[in-house]
């Protein structure tokens, strides 16, 4: 089995501070690991994701996320908020021996960005 | 126009009644999902389809179904509406040649009953 877990379900920085959302996951076999993003009233879009090689792993928009095995994490940062990244963010994984190809996600961490 | 669309964007309906959301997809991908999202949960699978002649079960399909009317369409249908099924419901696609191919979401629909 898989899962993720996000820890907290919201999170507030000031305008120009570093973001950190953080993630964890389970799986048995190597993962796959995803950050979606989702703006209001939108469906989710890709920001990043791992899949093999090099660990620091660069997205749109000036974020990245770092997958660390011995930590079984996959953290998301960003050094300055801007308050377009104002949005609900999402940690997925998927299984690399699962034809299945099923993404399981965590529960959310909306950033609030105040001014 | 989006690749992927999904109708209707907002529906309220009464328990019991049959309940259709469509999707369709201009991206020539062969997968298709339908997920359901609650607030403090995130997003659980409903039902995926790999092409119009496979067809499974996600980790929350009790009370759904589904059809898969050609590569470019995936409907959820809701047989007799119940209010634990008042969500926001997204299709996706994605390339099945990878387990780590992007999905690509529509913009939801957002179904109330009452």
């Amino acid at each position: 089995a898989q899962s993720v877990t996000q820890l907290g379900s919201h999170v507030s920085v000031s305008e120009g501070a570093l973001v950190l959302l953080r993630c964890n996951y389970s799986s048995s076999v190597p993962p796959y690991l995803f950050w979606y993003v989702q703006y209001p009233n939108q469906g989710l879009q890709l920001l990043l994701k791992y899949t093999t090689g090099a660990t620091l792993v660069k997205g749109i928009n000036g974020f990245e996320a770092e997958f660390k095995k011995s930590e079984t994490s996959f953290h998301l940062t960003k050094p300055s908020a801007h308050m377009s990244d104002a949005a609900e963010y999402f940690c997925a994984v998927t299984r690399s021996m699962d034809s299945s190809y099923k993404l399981s996600f965590g529960s959310g961490t909306r950033l609030l960005v105040r001014p | 126009d989006a690749d992927v669309t999904q109708t209707p964007r907002n529906r309220i309906t009464k328990t019991g009644k049959r309940i259709m959301l469509e999707c369709s997809q201009t991206k020539g991908h062969d997968r298709m999902y339908w997920y359901r999202q609650d607030p403090g949960l995130g997003l659980r699978l409903i039902y995926y389809s790999f092409d119009v002649k496979d067809i499974n079960k996600g980790e929350t399909s009790d009370g759904y179904s589904v059809s898969r009317q050609a590569q470019a369409k995936f409907s959820l249908s809701l047989e007799s509406a119940i209010p634990n099924q008042t969500a926001l419901y997204f299709c996706a696609t994605s390339d099945g040649g990878q387990p780590y191919n992007e999905q690509f979401f529509g913009p939801g629909t957002r179904l109330t009953v009452l």
